[in-house]
Order: structure tokens, then sequence, then C-alpha cells
């Protein structure tokens, strides 16, 4: 069956490390997103990616970065820059413009700085 | 303003009562709606897309008033597995689609 894994389930970040949270898509989307959801709070939009080699910042992106070296990948780096990284990390993928199709997303990495 | 607002909730409901609520976009330009459904520490699933003339799936019915620049879902028959926090989304009107998640409004079905 076709869809999005990530992985680590659960990631604990030590205070001044950098993670990389996993999303691989089997879809054969071109779009790919990584959201970040804090408790009680909506969708936040950090990076997306319409191809592979090309990404674009999205509202939150201070702190992260990513790559897209292959269009099913779409890897997230949490920098020691991110001050508060404690949050529930979503990747989502998609078949860009097409406005009918909604996106399909992983079941998620919860990271935790201890 | 945010551009999806919804009421955050919780909406308690009666097991077998109907619920509705709505939610209100800002960009006029939109043309997709969906309602997405997601369950505590879970990733959001779609639950129904939202067509001009309103359709129905099951217990569930969404409509769009372009006019006023809302959508709304009502449930029907409300079941205890619906506790759910429920996500209205709408297309950014940009060259791909991107969409814009509503914060999510949460329903609580109660014996």
């Amino acid at each position: 069956d076709g869809g999005i894994t990530q992985s680590p389930k659960y990631l604990f970040r030590k205070e001044g490390q950098n993670v990389t949270l996993s999303c691989e898509q089997n879809l054969n989307h071109d779009a790919m997103y990584w959201y970040r959801q804090d408790p009680g709070q909506g969708l936040r939009l950090i990076y997306y990616s319409q191809i592979v080699n090309d990404f674009q910042k999205g509202d939150i992106a201070e702190g992260y970065s990513v790559s897209r070296e292959k269009k099913e990948s779409f890897p997230l780096t949490v920098t020691s820059a991110q001050k508060n990284p404690t949050a529930f990390y979503l990747c989502a993928s998609s078949i860009p413009g097409r406005v009918d199709y909604g996106y399909t997303f992983g079941s998620g990495t919860r990271l935790t700085v201890v | 303003r945010k551009e999806v607002e919804q009421d955050p909730g919780p909406f308690n409901v009666p097991e077998g009562a109907t619920v509705a609520f709505n939610c209100t976009y800002s960009n006029s330009a939109s043309q997709s709606f969906f309602w997405y459904r997601q369950d505590c520490r879970k990733e959001p699933k779609l639950l129904m897309s939202v067509y001009s003339s309103g359709n129905e799936d099951g217990r569930f019915t969404a409509q769009l008033n372009r006019a006023s620049q809302y959508i709304s879902l009502l449930i029907r028959d409300s079941k205890l597995s619906d506790s759910a926090t429920y996500l209205c989304v709408v297309n950014m009107a940009d060259s791909w689609g991107k969409l814009q998640f509503g914060a999510g409004t949460q329903v609580v079905v109660t014996p």
C-alpha cells in the first residue's frame, strides 16, 4: 500500500543537539511538506518542496533545515538554533496543482527536548 | 486576521444528537475545501472534500457558502467514535494549491 512513513515515532533531543526526522513516501507525489503542531494549536508550515533539489521556507523555518535529493524523501533537521523544538512534527505529500486533492500525512514524530 | 478561523470548542454532544459547526476563510479566490479529522496525538486524516453544491458522506454533511466565505460540517446521530478535532482546510489559491489549516474544532460525544 502507498503511504508516507515517518521515523522515529518518538525522539528525544538534548540541548544543543541537531536531530534529523525522516519522511519517506511511495505515492509518487511531487510535493512534500513539513508541519509543526504544538498542543492545542493548529498546523504551522515549516518547509515545503515541489520538486527534487528545490524547497521553500514556510511560516516558521528558522532553526530548521531540509533537503530534497530524492523524490521519495524529505528529511527535516531540527538544529540547535531552534529554541523551542518540543512539538509534534508531521510530514505530508500531495500532487501540486491538483486543487481537488488533499494532503496525505505520515503518522508523525513527537520530539521532546530533555 | 487568520486565513482560516474555527471555533475551538469543545462541543459536548450527547450520543445520538446532531452537532454542526462552521469555519470562515479569508481568501475569496480559494477553490478547494476540506474537512480533516484528527484524533488525539495522531495525524490528520481526510474526512471529506467540500463541494459547492454541498455533499454528504453517511452521517456527515458539508456545505460551502462562497458569498459569506464559510464552510460547515454537520454530524448526525453522533457516535462516541466521532469524538475528535475537526480541521477546516482551504487551499491558498497559489499556483500549486497549498493548503491552509484551521486550528480545529473539538467535538466530544458523551454517552
